[in-house]
């Protein structure tokens, strides 16, 4: 059973601060995605990896870095929070074939106050 | 890059009706579209999928069609069911692994 474990459900952050959230996969995928969903918005995809130490921006990534330094650990940074960063922050990861399924994080509640 | 419009947004049926979410995309290079299913304070996950090579899949009470001239896909659930209540995502990929989300449709059952 594939499990994706992210490092914390609920997060608060003051505007300016650094945060790191953290995505944790067990089944040995190359691939991992960070997103943020939004009401009304869909799953918006910021970074994702195909590998270690790859990373390609998505959609929005404006605002936000990644590192991956193990094949099983993917990390989102906000360098500098904002209120307009508050969002629910979901993780996936998939293996490395064509049209896989992706699975996803519980989620992280980030709030930016 | 690749455009996913969904619709509905929000849709109520009762139980036992059919539904049916309908989703457009931009790019005819696209070949494989996904459905996620998202049920409240859980996490997204797959339920059905279609690659661009099949018109249509069904699995039990669910099936998707896929129209490629029209870029267009639906999701169709029949004898609907509470347990069925959710948001629903439709997704578009144009080959790698990268995915393309639509905006999703909460869907409701009216018991």
């Amino acid at each position: 059973d594939v499990k994706v474990t992210q490092s914390s459900r609920y997060l608060v952050k003051r505007t300016g601060e650094k945060v790191f959230l953290e995505c944790v996969q067990d089944m040995d995928h190359e691939n991992m995605f960070w997103y943020r969903q939004d009401p009304g918005l869909g799953l918006r995809l910021i970074y994702f990896s195909y590998d270690v130490k790859m990373k390609e921006k998505g959609d929005i990534p404006e605002g936000y870095s990644v590192s991956r330094e193990k094949k099983e650990r993917f990390s989102l940074i906000l360098e500098s929070a904002s209120t307009n960063q508050t969002s629910m922050y979901l993780c996936a990861s998939s293996t490395r074939t064509k049209g896989s399924e992706q699975y996803f994080g519980p989620g992280t509640r980030l709030t930016v106050t | 890059g690749e455009n996913v419009e969904q619709h509905p947004s929000t849709l109520s049926v009762q139980e036992g009706d059919s539904a049916v979410i309908k989703c457009t995309y931009s790019d005819s290079a696209s070949n494989y579209f996904p459905w996620y299913k998202q049920e409240l304070g859980k996490r997204p996950q797959l339920i059905i999928d279609i690659r661009s090579n099949v018109g249509e899949k069904k699995d039990q009470r669910i099936a998707v069609t896929l129209n490629k001239t029209a870029k267009h896909f639906s999701l169709h659930i029949t004898e609907t069911q509470p347990e069925d209540s959710a948001v629903y995502f439709c997704a578009a990929s144009m080959g790698n692994e990268k995915l393309t989300f639509g905006t999703g449709t909460r869907l409701t059952i009216i018991p």
